[in-house]
């Protein structure tokens, strides 16, 4: 059964400052990993998805990478401003018909001006 | 940019009366999904559908949750008997054509058992 943790759980940084969120999953069989933003109250927003087959995935000051031998993926953020703030979750998906997402708990990231 | 759309934002409902969560998915859209978040815990999956039936379920979706496509846009998940433990957050997701792309969420139903 897969089994996604993050850490740290929360975070406070100062503005500008370069921070890197991790998740590890226990079942190295992943289809493909999809980190969100999640405001409060607010729904989901799909930040980055990468592959098993690839190594990394970039999106503006966004870049998250993946190592599937060590159940590792990070999300590293450059040049952090308090728009920033908000949980980072990351989902893990097996290659199976369902195609249902096992979420970590979240890293709750502060940035202060 | 196209997204999913979920109503009522939030649904108050006596315990042991049945609800109705909707869910407008992206149009062109071919998977479907159902997750749930109690608070302060993980978002956890419920249920998925393709191609007019259940792909996949959860332990979670047992007998009193049922899903539908009624029409071209819509996508429910019926709760029939509310308990209190069903009080959370519902979240209606969908991806596009391969199993491989990325799933995109609504804003989320609250729902709330009195």
């Amino acid at each position: 059964k897969q089994e996604v943790t993050q850490i740290p759980a929360a975070l406070s940084v100062p503005e500008g400052e370069n921070l890197v969120l991790n998740c590890s999953f226990t079942d190295s069989a992943i289809y493909n990993l999809q980190w969100f933003r999640q405001d409060p109250g607010k729904g989901l927003t799909s930040l980055l998805l990468i592959q098993s087959s690839q190594r990394e995935q970039t999106s503006g000051r966004l870049n998250a990478s993946l190592d599937k031998s060590s159940g590792r993926s990070t999300l590293y953020i450059a040049a952090s401003q308090p728009g920033d703030s908000a949980t980072y979750l990351c989902a893990a998906k097996r290659r199976e018909y369902g195609n249902k997402l096992v979420f970590g708990a979240g890293t709750i990231l502060r940035v202060k001006s | 940019e196209p997204e999913v759309t979920q109503t009522p934002s939030h649904q108050v409902t006596q315990m042991g009366q049945e609800v109705i969560l909707r869910c407008v998915p992206i149009s062109n859209h071919l998977y479907f999904y159902w997750y749930r978040q109690i608070l302060g815990q993980k978002v956890e999956f419920l249920v998925s559908f393709y191609n007019n039936e259940i792909s996949e379920k959860s332990e979670i979706f047992d007998d009193q949750f049922s899903v539908e496509r009624p029409d071209g846009s819509n996508f429910t998940l019926k709760i029939r008997s509310t308990k209190l433990e069903d009080s959370a957050m519902y979240f209606c997701a969908s991806s596009g054509h391969y199993d491989n792309q990325p799933q995109h969420f609504g804003d989320g139903t609250r729902l709330s058992i009195l």
